[in-house]
This record gives C-alpha cells, structure tokens and sequence, in this order.
C-alpha cells in the first residue's frame, strides 16, 4: 500500500497550460505540504496545510494554488505555465501531534516546453 | 531551525559500515536531529532522528555527541542500494516543515 501517493509521475505540457497534480495519504495524517525540486536538486518547501487549513505558504507565485478538499487530499493546480516551473514536485504528509515525522511521495516530474 | 554542514561526498565499501557525520553547531535544546536520504529518481525516505540519546532502527543507528553539536548517521553493513543522497536536518519535532540542505553524495562502491 502507498502511503503518499501522486499522480501523475510524469507530466509533459507546454508554457501557458494550466495542470493539476494530485495527492493523496493513507497514513491518518492532518498535515500535508508540497515540495518543489528544482534542476539544482534543492529541495524546498512551497505549501503546507493543516486540516485543510494553509499554514505555510513560501512565497510562491499566486500561478501555484494549492486546494484541499479533505484531510489526506492535497491537490496542486498551477495556471500559465512557464519554462521555470520544469521541477519535480514531492507531496508529503504528517501528523502535527504524533511525532510529526513527515513522509514523502515519489514526486511528479513536471517538463514544461 | 539550526543550519547543518555535511561532507559534499563520501565513498563506502559494499558490506562495511558506512557513517555519515554531520554538525549543528547552532542547535538548540528543543531541537530534534533528523535524517532523510533520497535515491535517485525517488521522493525523501525517512531514516530516523533523535534528541539526545542514541537511537537504532531497523534502518540505521544515529549517534548524537553528548554537546549535541554534532552526530553520525551509522548504516553498519551497507549495500549498493544505500547510494542516495543523505540530509541531516535539525528541527524542533512540531514544527511544520522540513529545510533540507545540499546534503551528503554517498555512493557505496561493489
């Protein structure tokens, strides 16, 4: 069973488009974020939401809109697409009170052209 | 959260232990230190983290000097499929994110 799970794994679109990536988590959790890894490999965080509630939001351009529907959904839709969004983008899941770890999904390689 | 400096990269023998050190030099009382590493291709894979005492699982041993200032992820017989990049992070445990640094390259050599 996948924990955190994201699809799709591999997105190819071109600039302008708009796309969502989906996430979901088995795990129980009330916590969840999404992470982008650029070409350089660094790892960073860009949402996080507690309860379907925004708790983090690290000054990521208002083309990326997270939404939550439920606890262990959190989806990632982004509008205009630009070359600059190429990335791999981690969903990731936690429980704010038990331990906190957080787990992460094998990630969305998103290819813009 | 506490920045933390690791080695760029390291080398390891298949089959010999393989210890990752790691410092916070900056790390305060409430701070946990974790590690997470990632395989090629693949989203971060939780290892294991601590406090101030020494912790094993079934994945690896951490040990964490009693300062605190530093500590050394212990994978004791490794394989090829430990080749990944490796992140030591310190974080207070309710804390809402993790910030990930360039990590260690660790390849495991046959």
């Amino acid at each position: 069973d996948t924990a955190v799970s994201q699809t799709p794994k591999y997105l190819v679109t071109q600039m302008g488009n708009d796309k969502s990536i989906k996430c979901e988590q088995n795990l129980g959790h009330d916590t969840m974020y999404w992470y982008k890894q650029d070409s350089k490999k660094f790892l960073k965080i860009m949402f996080s939401y507690n309860n379907k509630e925004l708790i983090i939001n690290e000054t990521v351009p208002n083309r990326f809109s997270p939404k939550s529907p439920d606890k262990a959904h959190l989806n990632l839709h982004i509008n205009s697409l630009e070359l600059g969004d190429s990335a791999v983008y981690f969903c990731a899941s936690s429980h704010r009170t038990y331990g906190n770890t957080i787990y992460f999904g094998e990630g969305s390689w998103l290819t813009v052209v | 959260d506490a920045k933390t400096t690791q080695p760029t990269s390291m080398d390891c023998a298949e089959g010999r232990a393989a210890n990752l050190p790691c410092n916070h030099s900056t790390i305060s009382g409430n701070e946990y230190v974790y590690w997470y590493r990632q395989i090629h291709s693949q989203g971060p894979q939780y290892i294991i983290h601590g406090l101030k005492n020494n912790e094993t699982n079934e994945m690896a041993s951490l040990i964490i000097t009693e300062d605190r200032k530093s500590s050394t992820l212990i994978l004791p017989h490794a394989t090829l499929r430990d080749t990944a990049v490796y992140y030591c992070i310190v974080r207070f445990q309710g804390a809402q994110k993790l910030v990930f640094g360039q990590g260690t390259r660790l390849t495991i050599n046959p």
